[in-house]
């Protein structure tokens, strides 16, 4: 149980262009989930928490213009990254939450932007 | 401001060799501590959660202990398999985020 899937598990997009990252909570509701980033060998770091229905709460320095975060369902969040630029190229992770403990997290996907 | 230290950074152990992985935190108040394993390029694996001070938790060559300061993750004749960078979290009362540690690198040579 508490599966977490996320697509695409790899993208790579041009300087400029939006790219759109599903996360998926399979077997439960997650009432919250939640977006970081991760750097090679650096920890997680935590960009926004969506619980469904609401506005995300973006952490302090994360542009909010930048990364919108939807998450209409109890089953789906989804993150674009509008205008992309090659600093924004990182490992996204998406977690969900059915009970506001333990969070399940997701395979993660791979942005590159050339 | 909620803290989480982990140490060693890095571990090398041979296998069949046990050995501890230390997580310490801050936070005011503890709604629970967590342990995560993450392998390279993928996302982190729950293993456990654990509430008060006391607290264990056990699952295959892994054991997590909690004291009021500090969490221990044990692991017992450690296996190649086991190889990951293990990731402690805490959360505080009333928050829904965790405050995540930097991380173990653990690898076990065969």
């Amino acid at each position: 149980g508490a599966v977490v899937s996320q697509h695409p598990s790899r993208v790579i997009c041009k300087s400029g262009t939006s790219v759109k990252i599903e996360c998926r909570s399979l077997d439960f509701q997650a009432t919250t989930m939640f977006w970081y980033r991760q750097f090679p060998k650096q920890s997680l770091m935590l960009m926004a928490t969506s619980n469904e229905g609401s506005k995300a709460t973006y952490e302090q320095g994360v542009e909010k213009d930048k990364f919108l975060i939807n998450h209409a369902s109890l089953t789906l969040s989804t993150l674009t990254v509008t205008s992309a630029h090659p600093e924004d190229s990182s490992f996204y992770i998406c977690s969900a939450s059915a009970s506001r403990v333990e969070q399940y997290f997701g395979p993660g996907t791979r942005l590159t932007v050339t | 401001e909620d803290q989480v230290t982990q140490s060693p950074e890095a571990l090398r152990l041979q296998e069949g060799e046990s050995s501890s992985l230390n997580c310490s935190y801050t936070v005011s108040g503890l709604r629970g501590l967590f342990w995560y394993r993450q392998d390279p390029g993928k996302g982190p694996e729950f293993l456990f959660t654990l509430y008060s001070a006391g607290e264990e938790k056990e699952k295959e060559r892994l054991k997590a202990t909690l004291t009021k300061k500090e969490s221990f993750l044990h692991i017992t004749a450690p296996k190649p398999e086991d190889s990951a960078t293990y990731l402690c979290a805490v959360q505080a009362p009333g928050a829904q985020k965790l405050v995540f540690g930097q991380g173990t690198r653990l690898t076990i040579n065969p």
